[in-house]
């Protein structure tokens, strides 16, 4: 059961452009993390997030949970080719021993 | 930093074989770590937990007898997947956490492993 919906898949956009990508779900998580995977190599933190509508700005990156802590959201402003690669958003269930459940990812594409 | 080794970073076997990918946290000791499976360009599907000094626990569909989990010590965890079919070609990548930083703390990743069944 896929429990974090995240939209869109895929993304390929202009230098210069603001994007925003989704990650939604029907379960409450205790913390939701943000990772960007580069190809060949494991996902690295981007941010976590853990207080219902908490905003985390990370230079040209937003990111926001949910009031209610179902849902998050990351905006770039500005989009750069070096921010190409995958995003993974992560849900981590309260009392669930520890582990991640993670979205469908983004695969993000900046041409210059 | 905390850093998780994982190795091979690539593997080609005939179908039939059994291949191990060993998952060592360097600088850190890990008593639970965690397997994924990636296809390309989708997302980490968690195969497994694998628990230091007891049974591994595995997700639903997983097959226990087909990926075999030994965590013998506090910092090296083995995926062993066994009688490999070309199916079984993908990413396979572990992670682990920092012990003592809270449930919210950030999962590091190795940097995986390719796993091409021919």
């Amino acid at each position: 059961t896929q429990l974090l919906e995240q939209s869109p898949q895929f993304l390929s956009i202009q230098e210069g452009e603001n994007l925003t990508v989704y990650c939604n779900s029907s379960s409450v998580f205790s913390s939701l993390q943000w990772y960007r995977q580069e190809p060949g190599e494991g996902p690295v933190l981007l941010v976590t997030v853990v207080t219902g509508g908490e905003v985390k700005k990370l230079k040209r990156l937003t990111f926001q949970f949910g009031d209610a802590r179902k849902d998050s959201s990351l905006h770039i402003t500005a989009a750069q080719p070096g921010d190409t690669g995958l995003y993974l958003c992560a849900g981590s269930i309260s009392g669930n021993t520890g582990k991640l459940i993670f979205g469908q990812g983004t695969t993000l594409q900046v041409k210059p | 930093g905390a850093v998780v080794s994982q190795h091979p970073s690539w593997v080609i076997c005939k179908s039939g074989t059994s291949v191990k990918i060993e998952c060592r946290s360097l600088d850190f000791q890990a008593t639970t770590m965690f397997w994924y499976r990636q296809f390309p360009k989708q997302s980490l599907m968690l195969m497994a937990t694998s628990n230091e000094g007891s049974k591994a626990t595995y997700e639903q569909g997983v097959e226990k007898d087909k990926f075999l989990i030994n965590h013998a010590s506090l910092t090296l965890s083995t995926l062993t997947v066994t009688s490999a079919h070309p199916e079984d070609s993908s990413f396979y990548i572990c992670s682990a956490r920092v012990p003592g930083q809270g449930e919210h703390s950030p999962l590091h990743f190795g940097n995986g492993t390719r796993l091409t069944v021919t």
